[in-house]
């Protein structure tokens, strides 16, 4: 079955230490998305890319790092500078950024601080 | 400031009832609209996708209106069940602005 898949589901940082989240989907989808979810809250975009080789910055981008060297990967690093990196992380993908293509979301990273 | 608003915060109801989720939005330019379902623990699953000119749109128990002069969603779920329960997340796309979602509750 075509889909995205999130690795690790549980995630945990120690004080000064970079993560990397996993995020793979085999939908040949052009466009991947990552995503911060704090309860009670809304999806907040962390960082998007179109297409391979290319990302742009989302609304909350600080502290956060990617790449997307492969069509099917585009993996998320948080890094030591996000001092409140405790979240749920969803990737995304869609056909393509245009038009009303639906996003399809992994099932998520949840991160926290020990 | 694009927003996108949900009410209520969160609903409990018995099985078997009906529920109305709202929307409301300041989005502009607005593109489309879309609801999705997040089951605890899991990603969003959209549910229904309404252009500018769609007033209903139907998935099987769930539907979904729109009023583009007003700038309000609602979805309608009928004959609750169980497996109801979740998040449902409104999202205002082209600026992708996602609602705090209404978590629903359904009691047996």
């Amino acid at each position: 079955d075509g889909g995205i898949t999130q690795s690790p589901k549980y995630l945990f940082r120690k004080e000064g230490q970079n993560v990397t989240l996993s995020c793979e989907q085999n939908l040949n989808h052009d466009a991947m998305y990552w995503y911060r979810q704090d309860p009670g809250q809304g999806l907040r975009l962390i960082y998007y890319s179109q297409i391979v080789n290319d990302f742009q910055k989302g609304d909350i981008a600080e502290g956060y790092s990617v790449s997307r060297e492969k069509k099917e990967s585009f993996p998320l690093t948080v890094t030591s500078a996000q001092k409140n990196p405790t979240a749920f992380y969803l990737c995304a993908s869609s056909i393509s950024a245009q038009g009303s293509q639906p996003q399809h979301f992994g099932d998520g990273t949840r991160l926290s601080i020990l | 400031k694009n927003q996108v608003e949900q009410s209520p915060q969160s609903l409990i109801i018995l099985e078997g009832k009906n529920c109305t989720l709202q929307c409301n939005y300041t989005v502009s330019p607005f593109s489309n609209l879309r609801w999705y379902k997040q089951d605890t623990g899991r990603g969003p699953v959209s549910l229904t996708i309404m252009t500018f000119s769609e007033n209903t749109k139907s998935n099987g128990r769930y539907t979904a209106t729109l009023d583009a002069d007003t700038k309000q969603s609602s979805l309608h779920i009928t004959a609750s069940q169980l497996s109801d329960s979740a998040s449902y997340i409104c999202v205002v796309e082209g600026k992708s602005t996602f609602g705090d979602g209404t978590t629903l509750t359904v009691k047996p």
